[in-house]
């Protein structure tokens, strides 16, 4: 029972490099989305997808970017990291029905230095 | 907007105490409500959820929340916490059809034992 697997689980970056996170499921849920979590914030919502070939921006998109050409994969691209995206990312899917709970990866630690 | 709203940013309580964590949101129609927790170091696990039929709802672990509709308010509890509950809480609400969940900003709990 994979679920909800990311890698890697810690990157530590230098300013203006760049990198991809990934994230894949198999549980075939339609909707995928990638979190960041900040000490204090909560979570904030990146990007999301319903399906293939389709993505949208959250609340926080600036300065990464997704992809979803298939349904298990749902990777986010970082252009330019920057030391505001020190973070923890998490990557979630679901269904897509109504009446059903996320499915949690087990987040990737990034370090911007 | 639509927002969650919790109440206790930090809880710190000692071994067989009892918990109640608040929960509000702001959303007039049908609502998906979820816990979820965090352990240290670790993803977001599901603790319980309502969708509809009994307000009280229980979970893992002898977590239980009340919907109470007419307070828009779905409150965490547990008779006697342990130290193992050391963790953080999260309450999240996904209004009607809306593809995304929206999440409080969580609640720190220490529990000593």
């Amino acid at each position: 029972n994979a679920g909800v697997t990311q890698t890697p689980k810690f990157r530590i970056l230098k300013i203006g490099q760049s990198m991809t996170l990934q994230c894949t499921q198999d549980m075939n849920h339609n909707y995928m989305y990638w979190y960041r979590q900040d000490p204090g914030m909560g979570l904030k919502l990146i990007y999301y997808s319903v399906g293939a070939g389709i993505t949208d921006k959250g609340e926080v998109p600036n300065g990464y970017n997704v992809s979803r050409s298939t349904t298990e994969d749902f990777p986010l691209r970082l252009e330019l990291a920057a030391p505001s995206q020190t973070s923890v990312y998490f990557c979630a899917s679901t269904p897509g029905t109504q009446n059903t709970e996320a499915f949690f990866g087990q987040g990737t630690r990034l370090t911007v230095v | 907007a639509q927002s969650v709203s919790q109440h206790n940013h930090h809880v710190i309580l000692s071994e067989a105490a009892s918990l109640e964590l608040g929960c509000n949101y702001s959303y007039g129609g049908t609502v998906n409500l979820f816990w979820y927790v965090q352990y240290p170091g670790q993803h977001l696990q599901l603790l319980l959820k309502y969708f509809s039929g009994d307000p009280l709802v229980k979970g893992i672990k002898g977590f239980e929340a009340e919907f109470i509709k007419s307070k828009f308010s779905f409150n965490l509890r547990k008779p006697s916490v342990q130290w193992s509950d050391t963790a953080e809480y999260f309450c999240a609400v996904n209004p009607g059809n809306n593809r995304k969940l929206i999440w409080g900003l969580g609640t720190s709990l220490a529990v000593n034992p």
